[in-house]
């Protein structure tokens, strides 16, 4: 079956630095959804990408479709301590859309 | 609109005790989910629901159950618990048809998450 994996599995951050988080999709995704977890809160929804080699930017956040839609990455510049949490990508396989597949997530901890 | 709300926020459980976790939304959406977080893991479905009276199992269904009476409500229950549930439970939901998309046929919409029950299990 599918399998979203995200690398990596958590990123230390310097306040100010920027970072890449990466997910690869094991079969070809119809869509990729990113979340965003504060420490002890539950998933927020960020961002969707359906088009191939499609990029959106929110702030200082910068999402990105593979061409091939089977990864993905969220860039974030300058990188701030509210940014400190964990990111999920997830995607229905193509055709086999309702049920989202999660990637264990990237754990963010930013040193001021 | 409150979202999605579940009930308890948290539990400890002995171990073979049962319970029910709440989880009801105000949006009208016709899907609804059950996933398990392990502490510094992704997020696991455990059971879905595409509307009222049908239900389906996710990728870890043992030892839960769920009904769907009501297109809000999608309870959660635990007849025999585990040490191994203890675990954070999300319940999340996304209105009823997928979204047209340029690429695709259909995908899926965001899902609305609740707050999260969590459960220890002694």
């Amino acid at each position: 079956g599918q399998q979203v994996m995200q690398i990596p599995q958590y990123q230390h951050v310097q306040e100010g630095e920027d970072f890449t988080t990466y997910c690869n999709s094991s079969t070809t995704l119809s869509n990729i959804q990113w979340y965003k977890q504060r420490p002890g809160g539950h998933p927020v929804f960020l961002i969707q990408l359906v088009k191939s080699g499609e990029v959106k930017k929110q702030k200082r956040l910068t999402f990105q479709f593979g061409e091939a839609k089977k990864n993905s990455s969220l860039h974030i510049t300058a990188t701030q301590t509210t940014d400190v949490g964990t990111y999920f990508c997830a995607g229905d396989e193509t055709d086999s859309w309702g049920k989202l597949q999660f990637g264990a997530g990237t754990q963010v901890v930013v040193t001021p | 609109n409150a979202g999605v709300t579940q009930t308890p926020k948290f539990r400890i459980l002995k171990i073979g005790q049962s319970m029910t976790l709440q989880c009801t939304q105000d949006m009208n959406h016709n899907y609804m989910y059950w996933y398990r977080q392990d502490p510094g893991m992704g997020l696991k479905l455990i059971y879905y629901s595409v509307g009222a009276g049908i239900t389906d199992k996710g990728e870890v269904p043992n030892g839960y159950n769920v009904s769907r009476s009501t297109t809000e409500d999608f309870p959660l229950r635990l007849e025999l618990a585990a040490p191994s549930q203890t675990s954070v439970y999300f319940c999340a939901s996304t209105p009823q048809q997928g979204r047209p998309s340029t690429e695709a046929s259909v995908v899926s919409q965001p899902q609305h998450f609740g707050d999260g029950t969590r459960l220890s299990i002694l």
